[in-house]
């Protein structure tokens, strides 16, 4: 198993341009997310998605969106980068069953994003 | 907003020394966790206590869970250079059960000299 692989690893922006950061996860994992890090931050969450087709926002979904077509994939988007969105994006996975059970999160290794 | 806050929020000990960090949230949780990240890479899951748990030991790690003052502290013995890393703890948001929404704190920072 690959685990969560995130694609890719650096990437440079200027103001305005949009991209696509990719994650994929083989563990068929219902539930997927999205992070940033800043310093002194920790991570905040962006979106986050409990199935196909389902996808809800965090505590930080302005200037992202995402869709989850289907179980393996979980792609975020930058419509219009800002340097405010220079950070590091972190995708995690894991199981969601129990009603009061949290599993645990597998990471991937995070894409370093700077826009200028 | 934060749910967790790590305290403290950098550690340095020798090899061989024990290490302990404190994590305190602020609303009734599920369950807690402990993750850690080295430098430059994702998180790695270490252990979960649930919120009827007062304490679970995994390896090395110890963890403590006091709901009554909303704490929890990792006590990692007998650390190695290995163990240099940041660790932070997570809580889902009190009732976020099936949906792993976890709210993650801002870690520590631990160094260990060899």
């Amino acid at each position: 198993n690959a685990g969560v692989t995130q694609t890719p690893k650096f990437q440079v922006l200027k103001t305005g341009q949009s991209m696509t950061l990719q994650c994929a996860q083989d563990m068929n994992h219902e539930y997927m997310s999205w992070y940033r890090q800043d310093p002194g931050m920790g991570l905040r969450l962006i979106h986050y998605s409990v199935g196909a087709g389902i996808t809800d926002q965090g505590e930080v979904p302005n200037g992202y969106n995402v869709s989850r077509s289907t179980t393996e994939d979980f792609p975020l988007r930058l419509l219009s980068a800002a340097p405010s969105q220079t950070s590091v994006y972190f995708c995690a996975s894991s199981y969601s069953r129990s009603s009061s059970y949290n599993s645990p999160l597998h990471f991937g290794n995070g894409t370093r994003l700077t826009v200028t | 907003s934060q749910q967790g806050e790590e305290d403290p929020q950098a550690l340095s000990i020798q090899e061989g020394e024990n290490a302990t960090m404190n994590c305190s949230y602020k609303t009734s949780i599920n369950n807690l966790q402990w993750y850690r990240q080295n430098s430059g890479r994702g998180l790695v899951h270490l252990i979960l206590i649930r919120s009827n748990e007062r304490e679970k030991h995994s390896g090395r790690l110890r963890v403590t869970l006091d709901t009554s003052k909303k704490s929890s502290s990792l006590l990692i013995t007998a650390s190695r250079a290995a163990d240099t890393a940041s660790y932070f703890c997570a809580t889902d948001a009190g009732g976020g059960g099936a949906t792993n929404k976890l709210i993650f704190g801002t870690g520590t920072l631990l160094a260990v000299q060899p």
